[in-house]
């Protein structure tokens, strides 16, 4: 079984600043690991993955996130946050193979100007 | 390529009713998944198929059931509609980006049931 947690429901950030949006999981098996972006009233994005090799993962729009199998977490980061950066984001997780992502509640990002 | 296409974009029901979510793919994928999505919930999987032919019930199956109709396409169908399923639902496929999987989400269907 698997699970997701995503600390704190809303991170506020002022414009300029580090964005860092915290998740630890839970797998039984070695994870495959996702962040997701949403915007109002659309689909999910895909901002980064990992599977295998190197930890540190980039993404897009400047996003990153390292895979810390010692501390099960991979947390998601911006050097400097932009207005167009608000939205919600989603940490997943899947064993592989056909099963399902199983998500965290989310994240609301809200950037102050 | 469309990508993963889902209709209708918006329903309203009233409690008992029934309708089918459709979901369609056109990049030949083998697996296809539905998803709901509730405030403060995420997105939880409610069914998946592997493959055509192949159904399997997710994290909350209760009060739906799935048609995998072809390899494109795979519909959700709610035989008797109720509040608790105004939701958003999602359809996703999944298919090989590089060299890993990687889930591709449709637009989404926002249901209300009264």
């Amino acid at each position: 079984a698997q699970s997701v947690t995503q600390l704190g429901s809303h991170v506020s950030v002022s414009e300029g600043a580090l964005v860092l949006l915290r998740c630890n999981y839970s797998s039984s098996v070695p994870p495959y690991l996702f962040w997701y972006v949403q915007y109002p009233n659309q689909g999910l994005q895909l901002l980064l993955k990992y599977t295998t090799g190197a930890t540190l993962v980039k993404g897009i729009n400047g996003f990153e996130a390292e895979f810390k199998k010692s501390e099960t977490s991979f947390h998601l980061t911006k050097p400097s946050a932009h207005m167009s950066d608000a939205a919600e984001y989603f940490c997943a997780v899947s064993a592989g193979g056909a099963d399902g992502l199983t998500f965290g509640k989310g994240t609301h990002l809200i950037i102050q100007p | 390529n469309a990508g993963v296409t889902q209709t209708p974009k918006f329903q309203v029901l009233k409690t008992g009713q029934s309708m089918t979510l459709q979901c369609a793919q056109d990049m030949n994928h083998n697996s296809m998944y539905w998803y709901r999505q509730d405030p403060g919930m995420g997105l939880r999987l409610i069914y998946y198929s592997a493959s055509e032919g192949t159904t399997d019930k997710g994290e909350v199956p209760n009060g739906y059931n799935v048609s995998r109709l072809n390899k494109r396409e795979f519909s959700l169908r709610l035989e008797s509609a109720a509040p608790s399923q105004t939701s958003v639902y999602f359809c996703a496929s999944k298919g090989l980006a590089g060299f890993a999987y990687e889930q591709y989400f449709g637009p989404g269907t926002r249901l209300t049931v009264t």
